[in-house]
């Protein structure tokens, strides 16, 4: 079972910061937080990944909190391509276990 | 830096035929994954080789599913013979190596319908 919670959908409108959540409260020292994405008719898209630190790439930030039972995914400034379904992943493993994802609109 | 590539991108099938899926991953990465996808769900790892070696296959079907990387590089998924509940998208990912600090990377799967 997917050991992440995410809200199911969120909006955003384009230009905005889309930040979304997701709880982990049962990570443990040594598991990864992945984030991916996948839009409609592709193969999910690799985000962004963080074991402790704060990341961030060219694509967002990742902010994980100091007792790592939470992050948030920073996409700074939102366009209509960043509509998708967004996954949140604990991995200590070389397995991925996908939940359900939050569904993210942004919108003109 | 190509990404994974696999084929075919759609293919349909009736019931009890057999289908084969193609994936080559991104060069240079021993860590090769399949996923099912049923509609509506995230993706499920079926089986999972390092280099030509199979390290993880609990989840898969064998009873109707077999996979091969003979050479440690190009992968095929197999499904013989093809039930209803086999409609999927089927995902193939690669890494540079295993652990949980390795990225895996998809490729845009196999749309596989069954009639």
């Amino acid at each position: 079972d997917a050991k992440t919670t995410q809200p199911p959908s969120m909006d955003c409108a384009e230009g905005r910061a889309a930040n979304l959540p997701c709880n982990h409260s049962t990570i443990s020292g040594n598991e990864y937080v992945y984030w991916y994405r996948q839009i409609h008719s592709q193969g999910p898209q690799y985000i962004i990944h963080g074991l402790k630190n704060n990341e961030t790439n060219e694509m967002a930030s990742l902010i994980i909190t100091e007792d790592r039972k939470s992050s948030t995914l920073i996409l700074p400034h939102a366009t209509l391509r960043d509509t998708a379904v967004y996954y949140c992943i604990v991995r200590n493993t070389d397995k991925l276990i996908f939940g359900t994802g939050t569904r993210l609109q942004v919108f003109p | 830096e190509a990404g994974v590539a696999q084929s075919p991108r759609y293919k349909i099938i009736e019931k009890r035929q057999s289908v084969a899926f193609w994936c080559n991953p991104i060069s240079g990465h021993a860590t090769l994954y399949w996923y099912q996808q049923i509609l509506g769900q995230g993706p499920k790892l079926l089986i999972q080789f390092q280099n030509n070696g199979v390290v993880d296959d609990s989840q898969l079907p064998k009873d109707r599913f077999s996979a091969e990387r003979l050479k440690g590089v190009d992968s095929t998924l197999k499904i013989q013979p093809a039930k209803l509940e086999d409609s999927a998208v089927y995902l193939c990912a690669s890494s540079l190596g295993a652990g949980g600090g390795q990225p895996q990377h998809f490729g845009d799967g196999t749309r596989l319908s069954i009639l």
